[in-house]
Order: C-alpha cells, then structure tokens, then sequence
C-alpha cells in the first residue's frame, strides 16, 4: 500500500507566485517524521524542512513553510515568493518510528516549473 | 558540511556484467543507504546499512546485494546486470537513531544497461 501519497505529477507556477505542493500519508504509528527534499536537474537530494508528528507548530525553513494536518494525515509543502530556481523535482517522504530502522518511504514526486 | 560522493555519475554495461557502484561518506555517519529512481515511482529503498558488516534489505533488494566493510563506504553490487535495472541510484547517509535526522545523498549514478 501506498504510504505517502503526491497527486501532482507537475505543476507550473508563475515566478514570485506562492506553491503548494501536496503530500497526504499514511501510517498507524503515533511517532513519525515528515520530510521534503528538492531534487534540481543536477540529481541531488537536497533536504529542504522536517516536521514530526508531535511538533506544535508547523516547520518553516525561510521560505518554505509545512502546512501540517496530522488528522487529515496531509504534510503540504509551501513557497512563498517563488523564484526560477525553485524549478525542480519534489519529493515528500516518512519516516516511522520506532521501526523501520531509519528508513524514509517516499512519494512519487512533483515536478515544479516556474515560469519567468 | 557533510559530503556523499559516488563513484560515477553516468555507467554505461552490457547485460551480465557484474556492476560495482561505490558510494563513500566523510561524517562518520552510522547508516548508509542505495535507493533506485525511476520516473512516476519516487525513490525505493534497495539495501541499508546500519553498521559496519551490517546490512538489512530493503523494499527492492532481488537482483543486488551491497558490502560495508568501512563505516564510511558502501557498495552496492549488481551480480549479473540485467536491462530492467537501468535506472538512477542514489546513495544516502544519516547520522545515528533519531528518527528526525535526516538523509544526506549522494549525486546519484545513471546507468544504462544495454
């Protein structure tokens, strides 16, 4: 079964619009941990903003902010203001704890394009 | 800064070869990861490494096998190539047990299987 769930193969957004992108999960552990990375052109996985599943409040790493709906089980990634190089690769990923032994699940990715 | 090198960006092989890729770490990190990539399906695990000499398979391990015989390299080993491995492989590595570190990659290698 699927357990993190990205719906849009691609978007295109205009340049210093906002962007959601959407990530919806699924786990029965209580303890987890939500993450997404940024994979430009060049390959790498860039890790871009952490939210776990007791934290308070939402993570916002400059401008990227987790929009967190733990009983909605959706973890949305937000950009403020965004710029060409944001064009990338998307992928949200889980992780579950205890087990699982560090392992993360990842999404199927969205491709962001920002247009100038 | 914490650096993930891998041996080759871009391997080209013949179906039936045996396929190294190689993937080295410079912070002492305890676990190490090789996940494949392919279009509309993410990244999947293959293998992990939480210790030296210790591996565990992954989501995708049938066709591979890896080696960790220093904390700061891990191999991951196609025996006998074969075309439906023609993908991207990504390595990764993260410090210890907190489930809130995360993954540190490496460029990723693209190899062709022809």
């Amino acid at each position: 079964a699927q357990k993190i769930t990205q719906t849009q193969p691609g978007m295109f957004v205009q340049e210093k619009e906002a962007v959601t992108l959407d990530c919806t999960y699924d786990t029965s552990d209580p303890s987890y941990g939500l993450f997404w990375y940024k994979q430009p052109s060049s390959g790498e996985m860039i890790f871009l903003i952490y939210q776990g599943s007791y934290d308070q409040q939402n993570a916002t790493e400059g401008r990227y902010s987790l929009n967190f709906q733990k009983a909605r089980k959706s973890a949305n990634l937000v950009i403020s203001a965004s710029q060409l190089g944001d064009s990338a690769m998307y992928f949200c990923a889980m992780r579950e704890a205890p087990r699982g032994a560090q392992k993360l699940v990842f999404g199927q990715g969205t491709r962001l394009t920002i247009n100038p | 800064d914490v650096k993930v090198t891998q041996s080759s960006r871009y391997l080209v092989k013949r179906t039936g070869e045996k396929v190294f890729l190689e993937c080295v770490q410079d912070m002492d990190h305890e676990n190490m990861f090789w996940y494949r990539q392919d279009p509309g399906l993410g990244l999947r695990l293959i293998y992990f490494s939480y210790d030296v000499k210790m591996k565990e398979k992954g989501d995708i391990p049938e066709g591979y096998s890896v080696s960790r015989e220093k904390k700061e390299r891990f191999s991951l080993i196609l025996e006998s190539a074969s075309t439906n491995q023609t993908s991207m492989y990504l390595c990764a590595s993260s410090l210890g047990q907190r489930y809130q570190e995360t993954q540190y990659f490496g460029p990723g290698t693209r190899l062709l299987v022809l």
